[in-house]
């Protein structure tokens, strides 16, 4: 079946540093999606694109098909963007979501 | 736009009864989708429907789970006999189509069986 391996695990960061978070995954993506989520909390979508570079405030998403993977970018991280980031693909006609294991990301003062 | 709702928010159950989780989605979405998440195992899909027709339930257990979309407003998942193993938080999502859109999901149902 379809596989998402996300790197890295954890991540701390000092605040104002960036972020660069990896996602990689085993068959063919036609959509990939990127959530965040507290603990306890709900899945936050973030980004969604197939291929190519997206945008929304400092978050910057890239997914290279071919070659299977994507990342998300966090500029200028903030203390309140600690927390688990999630990558999700799926491919062909199949639509349901195959998730990452995250990156719990904290961000320090 | 209220989002996705999802009902109750936490419900706990003896081993062996029965539970019911409800869904909500989001008005003039025309796809239905069904995750749970534990510790362990992260995120699983479970099942999805389309325009209020069942499309793929491979996620599903076979013996006590089943899913039901009576009408565009609402779903419901049903877990009968409920086991310890069980227990997980149970994620429904919606989309406005099926392929190609985003997936918005609601806050879950926390499960606890005893």
């Amino acid at each position: 079946g379809q596989q998402v391996q996300q790197s890295p695990a954890s991540l701390v960061l000092q605040e104002g540093e960036n972020a660069e978070l990896q996602c990689n995954f085993s068959s063919t993506a036609t959509r990939l999606q990127w959530f965040y989520q507290r603990p306890g909390g709900s899945l936050v979508s973030l980004l969604s694109n197939p291929s190519g570079t997206k945008h929304t405030g400092r978050l910057t998403s890239t997914t290279v098909t071919k070659e299977r993977r994507g990342s998300l970018h966090i500029s200028s991280s903030q203390i309140t963007d600690s927390g688990t980031y999630l990558c999700a693909m799926s491919g062909g006609s199949n639509y349901k979501l195959t998730f990452g294991k995250g990156t719990l990301l904290t961000v320090t003062p | 736009n209220a989002g996705v709702i999802q009902t109750p928010r936490h419900k706990v159950t003896g081993k062996g009864q029965e539970a019911t989780l409800w869904c909500e989605p989001i008005s003039g979405h025309s796809a239905v989708f069904w995750y749970r998440q534990t510790i362990v195992q992260g995120l699983e899909f479970l099942t999805y429907f389309r325009n209020q027709a069942p499309i793929d339930d491979s996620g599903m257990p076979k013996e006590r789970f089943s899913a039901q979309m009576p009408n565009q407003s609402h779903s419901t998942l049903k877990i009968q006999s409920t086991q310890p193993q069980d227990s997980a938080v149970y994620l429904c999502a919606s989309s406005l189509v099926a392929g190609g859109s985003t997936q918005y999901f609601g806050p879950g149902t926390r499960l606890l069986v005893l």
